[in-house]
């Protein structure tokens, strides 16, 4: 089985600020790897799939890289609307799998 | 753009089953293009994929939830349901569906809390 690894699991930071959230894929998931966004009270939605590639809709400020074991989620320049939990998921063995534990992003 | 809507029933007892339906409309769960999926979010927890369907009836569950998972279709009524066994209060939770693509979660639906308690 697949374990997904998070971190940090929960990060402070000011609007406008520059933020990277890091995955690990406990074995190599190539680019199999999917970012999303969850908003208390409301469904999650998918910022980032196949490790980099923006989910139509979604502003220029999210970006993904990374590929194998290590990925990372970058918001450029935090805007209010962006304080949520992010969750990443990878989708090389199961349609689509597991989740990894999340990072809450709060205002500082 | 699909739209999909859990429903059953909000309180289970400990040990019984939870049953759950989501009806999915502006599109057919026999799009060989989708696979329909079970994702939960317990409460203080992160989101845990229970499991996913595809049009053909091939299931793919969480390895952690597998023995008590089942999934099906109902094509007749555009709908796919979930059947959890022996739940516990563990299994208290914010149940959504979901449509994706082999790769991606796309679409989901509003969710549904269900709480295990006697």
């Amino acid at each position: 089985d697949i374990q997904m690894t998070q971190s940090p699991s929960s990060l402070s930071a000011s609007v406008g600020d520059r933020v990277t959230i890091t995955c690990r894929a406990s074995e190599n998931i190539r680019r199999y790897l999917n970012w999303y966004q969850h908003t208390p009270g409301k469904a999650p939605k998918v910022l980032i799939f196949g490790a980099s590639t923006l989910h139509s809709g979604v502003p220029s400020r999210f970006s993904g890289s990374g590929s194998g074991t290590d990925f990372t989620l970058t918001i450029s320049s935090l805007q209010p609307e962006d304080f949520a939990t992010y969750y990443c998921q990878q989708s090389y063995d199961t349609p689509p799998g597991t989740f990894g534990q999340g990072t809450k992003l709060e205002i500082k | 753009q699909e739209h999909l809507q859990e429903s059953g029933p909000g309180l289970v007892k400990p040990s019984e089953t939870l049953s759950l339906t989501c009806s999915v409309s502006s599109g057919s769960i026999s799009n060989t293009n989708y696979y329909w999926g079970w994702i939960r979010h317990p409460p203080g927890k992160g989101l845990e994929w229970i499991g996913s369907i595809y049009y053909s009836g091939e299931t793919y569950y969480n390895p952690s939830l597998k023995s008590r998972v089942t999934m099906s279709l109902d094509t007749s009524k555009n709908q796919f349901s979930l059947k959890l066994r022996s739940v516990t209060a563990a299994d208290t939770a914010q149940y959504f569906c979901a449509s994706s693509t082999r790769y991606t979660i796309l679409y989901w639906g509003l969710g549904t809390l269900v709480t295990v308690s006697s």
